[in-house]
């Protein structure tokens, strides 16, 4: 399974786009990189999923560049309801129910 | 119906007592998860069904014994606890398992053993 490193922590302030990278250095050809979010007493959220270039939903995007090593999780316009800790995993097609869930990075969102 | 439900909420008990944790999901999912998550780690794994067998089981200590009796359900039967099992237990599906996919949270069971 792929080793994913991400920031243990990052500030905003409303409004502020904020982008989160996440490092997988050993990424394999079948995985896929998924984002999930957390808020407190609560389980992961599913955000977004990707598997190269860009993806874009009504929440966020998600930039991965041609070597697939990294990707960062853009959040546009953010506001204090963002608040939360947000999971970068790297989903392989070939270790089956295996989702595990790296450290996480905590974002806060200040006015 | 995109939800996960989990019960109970909060659960206290004794290292020499036996409960369980339920969930239960109505989206016709297929695979079915629980996680362990202490305050301030990630959720780490601990148990996979699939189609209603067990297919994963992350060398979980035998005080935790899960059970799939249909599609839609899912337990976790606790006997013989320690305190540094307490935490936030998460309970998710998916539609197959595929790691593809997303998966469904419930918002979990916080247990407190004493």
């Amino acid at each position: 399974l792929a080793k994913t490193t991400q920031p243990i922590s990052m500030d905003s302030y409303e409004g502020q786009e904020v982008n989160i990278t996440c490092s997988h250095n050993n990424i394999a050809t079948n995985d896929y990189i998924t984002w999930y979010q957390q808020f407190p007493s609560q389980g992961p959220r599913f955000i977004i999923q990707g598997y190269k270039t860009k993806v874009t939903n009504e929440v966020a995007s998600l930039f991965i560049p041609a070597d697939r090593k990294s990707s960062t999780l853009s959040l546009p316009r953010v506001s204090l309801s963002d608040t939360a800790v947000y999971y970068c995993l790297v989903a392989s097609t070939d270790s089956w129910g295996k989702l595990q869930f790296g450290a996480g990075t905590q974002v806060v969102v200040t006015p | 119906d995109t939800e996960v439900t989990q019960t109970p909420k909060h659960l206290v008990m004794g290292m020499t007592n036996k409960k369980s944790l339920k969930c239960e999901q109505h989206m016709g999912h297929r695979a079915m998860y629980w996680y362990k998550q202490k305050a301030k780690k990630p959720p780490e794994l601990m148990f996979v069904y699939s189609y209603e067998k067990l297919s994963i089981n992350e060398s979980v200590p035998s005080r935790f014994s899960p059970e799939c009796p249909n599609s839609s359900l899912l337990n976790l039967h606790l006997h013989a606890l320690q305190p540094e099992d307490s935490a936030l237990y998460l309970c998710a599906s998916s539609q197959t398992g595929g790691n593809t996919g997303e998966l469904f949270f419930g918002e979990g069971s916080r247990l407190t053993v004493l």
